[in-house]
């Protein structure tokens, strides 16, 4: 069964640092994982998405690396701002069947002024 | 593109009425999958579906069904509503990406449902 967590559950930083998110799941034969941003009382939006062919992808100050054989992926964010407070989720395929996504419970986000 | 459509937005039934989440996608998806999201637990699959006329159970499937009678269309329902089941609900579509493989998930904007 795959278990899919996310460590820590709330992060405060301030402006301009760089961070960086982690998940972790436990089957490591995974299609791909994906990286989401959810803001309050909204849906998600698809942030990234890492086929297991891939190591890392990057969108504009966004940069999710994966490493099936340790079972972990990572979500770094540059040069934060205000705008990136959001909860981040990562998710991944079941172990019994690809399509089969499970999420990990969010790490939520906080950009100080 | 309308995307993924979820109605209704916001429901307040009573213990022990019953009622139906409709998700409407029009990206011609393959996958569809029905989340409950409560506080401090992330996302949980309730169903999901990898085509027109099938279905399966997700983490929670207890007290639910499901129907994808339509390729666009994914059906939730609650035969007998609990409060247990007071969550925000979100519906999610897919493109199958290969022999098996699930694509980017597209979520709808969720549905608000309130049991008393």
């Amino acid at each position: 069964k795959q278990e899919v967590t996310q460590i820590p559950a709330a992060l405060s930083v301030p402006e301009g640092e760089n961070l960086v998110l982690n998940c972790s799941f436990t089957d490591s034969a995974i299609y791909n994982l994906q990286w989401f941003r959810q803001d309050p009382g909204k849906g998600l939006t698809s942030l990234l998405l890492i086929q297991s062919s891939q190591r890392e992808q990057t969108s504009g100050r966004l940069n999710a690396s994966l490493d099936k054989s340790s079972g972990r992926s990572t979500l770094y964010i540059a040069a934060s701002q205000p705008g990136d407070s959001a909860t981040y989720l990562c998710a991944a395929p079941g172990y019994s069947s690809a399509s089969k996504i499970i999420f990990g419970s969010g790490t939520r986000l906080s950009i100080r002024p | 593109n309308a995307g993924v459509t979820q109605t209704p937005k916001f429901r307040v039934l009573k213990t022990g009425q019953s009622m139906t989440l409709l998700c409407a996608q029009d990206m011609n998806h393959e996958y569809m999958y029905w989340y409950r999201q409560d506080p401090g637990m992330g996302l949980r699959l309730i169903h999901y579906s990898v085509g027109e006329g099938t279905t399966a159970k997700g983490e929670v499937p207890d007290g639910y069904n499901v129907s994808r009678l339509k390729k666009q269309n994914f059906l939730l329902g609650l035969e007998s509503a609990a409060p247990s089941q007071t969550s925000v609900y979100f519906c999610a579509s897919s493109p199958a990406g290969g022999l098996h493989r699930a694509g980017e998930l597209f979520f709808g904007e969720g549905s608000r449902l309130t049991v008393l």
